[in-house]
């Protein structure tokens, strides 16, 4: 069974850089078609897709925060890694990691596990 | 980016009913769409996906059609554990684009 777990601080400072960790099992990076995904969720508000990391290391970003965001994945260690820079209140939130969906037929609909979500509060 | 409009963006509803909610792709997303459900301080469940395919294990009450840039999302009947917050997703292209929601409560 798939399970992902996010971690990382709880409060971060404005213009500091964000660092969160996504561990995950029941599957591999190393295998095709894998990947893992970042959305994050502000209080009260709608989803929002952040950035999405295959297993060949194609990676994708959010157009509106492509120049803050970098993310990496350490398969050793069955980890995603995402990082934030240059934080500001307005990027406090719910910070999800998900599974892709995959499937024979590579038929779309997005995530079909996700983690618990860990809040991030940016405060100074 | 696609925009997914999602409407309405909230709906009260008396268990029993049936409830349906659209998503207008501001382009062709073919049939890539999912539905999602939430419910506060939990993360979103996957329902539908590829437009009109049931999750595994997702009750029968749910269901998801259309293709191109209308879908709708219905619950035949609804059920008390069924109030909640429900998002549609395309991901045919990057970046994925979520719906702004629709939040079915108790009329």
């Amino acid at each position: 069974q798939i399970s992902l777990k996010e971690s990382g601080p709880a409060l971060v400072k404005p213009a500091q850089t964000l660092t969160l960790t996504c561990t995950f099992s029941g599957f591999s990076l190393t295998n095709t078609g894998m990947g893992v995904a970042w959305i994050r969720q502000p209080p009260g508000k709608a989803l929002e897709w952040l950035a999405l990391i295959y297993w060949d290391d194609d990676k994708h970003y959010s157009p509106s925060l492509e120049s803050r965001l970098t993310i990496t994945k350490d398969t050793s260690k069955n980890q995603v890694v995402l990082t934030m820079t240059d934080m500001h209140p307005v990027d406090t939130a719910t910070y999800y990691c998900a599974h892709p969906l995959h499937t024979i037929d590579g038929d779309g609909g997005g995530f079909d596990f996700w983690g618990q979500g860990t809040l991030v509060t940016v405060t100074s | 980016a696609i925009q997914m409009t999602q409407s309405p963006s909230s709906l009260s509803a008396s268990v029993g009913d049936r409830v349906t909610i659209t998503c207008r792709a501001s382009q062709d997303v073919r049939n890539e769409v999912g539905w999602y459900q939430q419910k506060p301080g939990r993360a979103p469940k996957l329902l539908i996906y590829a437009a009109s395919t049931l999750q595994t294990g997702v009750p029968s009450r749910f269901s998801g059609s259309g293709s191109g840039t209308d879908f709708t999302f219905t619950i035949s009947s609804l059920q008390p554990e069924d109030f909640a917050t429900y998002y549609c997703l395309q991901d045919t292209n990057f970046p994925i684009t979520f719906g702004g929601g629709t939040k079915v409560d108790l009329k």
